[in-house]
């Protein structure tokens, strides 16, 4: 089974939608989570943080659920610049230090 | 703002030959990261650097992969006997703190023939 999993799209939406994606990981000792964005040939950056309780920023809210080791991510009034890859992350401490683990992402398109 | 570069952008090899990717991190930063990218597929963790010497590496980081701090604002991969499947994009990534944010680079496209 994958450490991350997540469906591989591509979702294509009207500008405006609201769209959401899933995340499954497999390691129960996963302690930090995050969403990371991916433009096509560019570098991953981090869109959001992840924690327990859900946050929110502006139009982007994450959610986790650790009892089922799910995560999502909403996107509300979708722009065309959200049209990118969105990778789930997730790691652990192991000494003290951090790697993380990406999942495979979910391309978005977002259409006019 | 502070950003993680990396030099070359693209590096075409031919393959047995030993290839070196360049990165700058922010200049704060301690943590260091290389990660990798096999086109279409997903990001891959090699390796951890902190306090001149390796933290964690991956299955991935065999022999044939080293890492180095050469001066207070280098950090280097290198590959010593390139394969045509360490063709990729590789990626290093640094953070201030060990939880930090892990701010990445653009990435070195390497190509072996």
């Amino acid at each position: 089974r994958k450490e991350v999993e997540q469906d591989p799209g591509p979702f294509n939406v009207p500008e405006g939608a609201t769209v959401a994606f899933n995340c499954t990981y497999s390691n129960s000792a996963s302690q930090s989570f995050f969403w990371y964005r991916q433009d096509c040939r560019k570098e991953p950056k981090l869109l959001m943080s992840v924690y327990s309780s859900g946050n929110e920023d502006g139009r982007f809210t994450a959610q986790l659920n650790r009892a089922s080791q799910y995560i999502s991510l909403l996107i509300r009034d979708s722009k065309l610049s959200d049209s990118a890859t969105y990778l789930c992350v997730v790691s652990r401490w192991t000494g003290g230090r951090r790697a993380l683990t990406f999942g495979s992402g979910t391309r978005l398109q977002v259409q006019p | 703002e502070p950003e993680v570069t990396q030099t070359p952008s693209h590096q075409v090899t031919q393959m047995g030959q030993e290839v070196i990717l360049r990165c700058v991190p922010i200049s704060n930063h301690l943590y260091f990261y290389w990660y990798r990218q096999i086109l279409g597929q997903k990001v891959e963790f090699l390796v951890s650097f902190y306090n001149n010497e390796i933290s964690e590496k991956s299955e991935i980081f065999d022999d044939q992969f080293s890492v180095e701090r050469p001066d207070g604002s280098n950090f280097t991969l290198k590959i010593r006997s390139t394969k045509l499947e360490d063709s990729a994009m590789y990626f290093c990534a640094s953070s201030e703190d060990q939880g930090g944010e892990q701010f990445f680079g653009p990435g070195t496209r390497l190509t072996v023939l």
